[in-house]
């Protein structure tokens, strides 16, 4: 199993402005899916894209995937404060679904 | 609520106890997992079941033991832990792994003292 790179590790932005955090792996997936973790907390599943997909929305999130390039991208549009939280990817690829997950993207939106 | 309960949220023991954590979905999911998190570190696979069988082990050791008598509960007993076992645990669920993502409880946070 592989794990995903996040970049970048940590982000600080003014509520109201966007936010794109990014995965790369190295080799081919079934699907990556996008977590939420509030400090100290369980995990959120946010979006599940799979390989032959390009691009999904879900209210203000945005995510897309390049398996040429093997990466994926995850866009918060119009940030809170409440969106402060680590924000993972997790990839299921092989013949596995099981989720591994990488070391994530600490995003900290400014009121 | 995510539909998966995780008790207890906090623990406390010494490195000659044994306790165990408890994990419970009503979702209908057919696999479960327990993950290891820890400060700076990438979330650690631990153990996953399938329809109650152990399906991955990722060279865990063996002071922690994973039982699953039901699709919708699972347990992790501890014995003779170390202080750097010290870290969050999560339990998840799954249905179709491939279709949907994955269902978290909200952990326990375990101290080793």
């Amino acid at each position: 199993s592989q794990q995903g790179e996040e970049d970048p590790q940590a982000l600080s932005i003014q509520e109201g402005e966007n936010a794109t955090m990014n995965c790369s792996y190295k080799t081919s997936i079934n699907n990556l899916q996008w977590y939420r973790q509030n400090s100290g907390r369980g995990l959120v599943h946010l979006i599940l894209i799979r390989s032959n997909e390009r691009e999904k929305h879900s209210g203000r999130l945005r995510v897309t995937l390049d398996t040429s390039k093997k990466s994926s991208s995850l866009l918060i549009t119009a940030s809170r404060a409440a969106d402060t939280a680590s924000y993972f990817c997790a990839l299921a690829s092989g013949g596995s679904y099981i989720p591994t997950f990488g070391r994530g993207t600490s995003l900290i939106v400014h009121p | 609520e995510t539909g998966v309960t995780q008790t207890p949220r906090h623990l406390v023991m010494g490195m000659t106890n044994k306790k165990s954590l408890k994990c419970e979905q009503h979702l209908g999911h057919n696999a479960m997992y327990w993950y290891k998190q820890s400060a700076k570190k990438p979330l650690e696979l631990m153990f996953v079941y399938s329809l109650e069988e152990r399906v991955e082990n990722n060279s865990v050791p063996s002071r922690f033991s994973p039982e699953c008598p039901n699709s919708s509960h699972l347990f992790l007993h501890l014995h003779t832990l170390q202080p750097e076992d010290s870290a969050l645990y999560l339990c998840a669920s799954s249905q179709d792994g491939l279709t949907w993502g994955a269902f978290f409880g909200q952990g326990t946070r375990l101290t080793v003292v």
